[in-house]
């Protein structure tokens, strides 16, 4: 069976970083995009960020613009995002994805999802 | 307020239907069929329900169906069953920076 596995969330501070990643297994990692998408609290998901089948083209949320950075590793079929700056906001469990496993189609939907790993971004 | 608008909340009696809406724009729901559904527990992942527009992956039961009318995605669940109870959350692509919208989610409740 298909599986994502989130890891590296926790409490941090305001204006602090957190590393998350994300291992693949039982499908070839690198013939898909990869999201990140968030849930705050009580409130709905959020897309956060993807990221191309050889990490050459990647897109942001506007509120994590500047501040997040995703990015993968094929040969270790892993998925990451690199979060600075963070903020209360922030606050959230954050889910990884499966997506679009054509190149030129940037998003279409998303299939397969891990269970979640949770951030909280406070003093 | 989320970029694609949905209902609060639907209800239904086991075995009756209902259809949740989600209202976008020409530049989402609009202008691709890049709409998806999902379902979430409470306390658990979403799960892909509906894929552009009208689409179900393999293991999803054919009571949940998908359609599209201009601006607007509907999802319909047929035969209610008490396990449906979930939120559902609609998604479309964006042409835009923003690429990717959710909806606000709709709670369905099983009477």
């Amino acid at each position: 069976e298909v599986h994502l596995v989130e890891s590296g969330g926790g409490l941090v501070q305001p204006g602090g970083s957190l590393r998350l990643s994300c291992a693949a297994s039982r499908f070839t990692f690198s013939s898909y995009w990869m999201n990140w998408v968030r849930q705050a609290p009580g409130k709905g998901l959020e897309w956060v960020a993807n990221i191309k089948q050889d990490g050459s083209e990647k897109y942001y949320v506007d509120s994590v613009k500047g501040r997040f950075t995703i990015s993968r590793d094929n040969a270790k079929s892993s998925l990451y995002v690199q979060m600075n700056s963070l903020r209360a906001e922030d606050t959230a469990v954050y889910y990884c994805a499966r997506g679009s496993s054509l190149t030129w189609l940037t998003f279409n939907f998303m299939d397969v999802w891990g269970k979640g790993t949770t951030v909280t971004v406070s003093s | 307020q989320s970029a694609l608008t949905q209902p609060a909340s639907v209800s239904g009696s086991p075995g009756q239907s209902i259809t949740i809406s989600c209202t976008g724009t020409s530049s989402d729901v609009g202008g691709y069929n890049y709409v998806s559904w999902y379902q979430q527990h409470p306390g658990k992942a979403p799960k892909l329900m509906i894929y552009e527009v009208s689409n179900r992956p393999s293991g999803v039961s054919s009571r949940f169906s998908g359609s599209k009318s201009d601006n607007t995605a509907s999802l319909t669940i047929s035969g209610l069953q008490a396990e449906d109870e979930a939120d559902y959350y609609c998604s479309s692509y964006r042409s835009s920076s923003t690429l990717v919208v959710f909806g606000g989610g709709t709670k369905l409740t099983v009477l």
